[in-house]
């Protein structure tokens, strides 16, 4: 699976956007991007995945770049429990999740 | 939604005894779970592959004779750390291949809660 490339932190005001970037410049044609989040000292949490189109659930919305080559997750209006850290993986459909080292939001009052 | 209940959620054990910490599956059944290991300000690592009924695929440099990992059940996984030492200390995390919603997949994963392992 291709390596994916993530600042490793962020600030952002609460009830602002929070627009988290990902590198993904090897990614292949079969393999989805995928967001998971990590509140301190819990399990992560499914958050979005898309293959090219953008996509948007209850949670966030996934901006893929048309070459594929990075995507940038939305968080639309911030809160404190949105607090975590973020990760951004790139894997082909059956191979196992492994995680890089994510981006720290710390959302802001 | 799909639940991956994991137990104990903090664990302390002195050097050399075992310990086993188990994930399971509630109101689905996971015929593929896995494990994973993090310490302190790292991220998550994949140390196996549980299949029911079968033994489990380890990741290169994860000891399995130290790493016992069972899946007897289509409801439950274990892994046992066997004679815990200090570096052994870590937050264990399992997950099964089912999304939030209880549908089996591909796509997306589901998570426990965690272990806190600490060897004194």
């Amino acid at each position: 699976d291709a390596k994916t490339t993530q600042p490793p932190s962020m600030d952002c005001a609460e009830g602002r956007a929070a627009n988290l970037p990902c590198n993904h410049s090897t990614i292949s044609g079969n393999e989805y991007v995928y967001w998971y989040r990590q509140i301190h000292s819990q399990g992560p949490q499914y958050i979005i995945h898309g293959l090219k189109n953008n996509e948007t659930n209850e949670m966030a919305s996934l901006i893929i770049t048309e070459d594929r080559k990075s995507s940038t997750l939305i968080l639309p209006h911030a809160t404190l429990r949105d607090t975590a850290v973020y990760y951004c993986i790139a894997r082909r459909t059956g191979n196992q999740f492994y995680f890089g080292t994510g981006t720290s939001l710390t959302v802001i009052p | 939604g799909a639940v991956v209940s994991q137990h104990p959620s903090r664990v302390i054990c002195k050097s050399g005894t075992s310990v086993k910490i188990e994930c399971r599956s509630l109101d689905f059944q996971a015929t593929t779970m896995f494990w994973y290991r993090q310490f302190p300000k790292q991220s998550l690592m994949l140390m196996a592959t549980s299949n029911e009924g079968s033994k489990a695929t380890y990741e290169q440099g994860v000891e399995k004779d130290k790493f016992l990992i069972n899946h007897a059940s289509l409801t439950l996984s274990t892994l046992t750390v066997t004679s815990a030492h200090p570096e052994d200390s870590s937050f264990y995390i399992c997950s099964a291949r089912v999304a939030p919603d209880g549908r089996f997949t591909n796509y997306g994963y589901t998570f426990g809660s965690g272990t806190r392992l600490t060897v004194v």
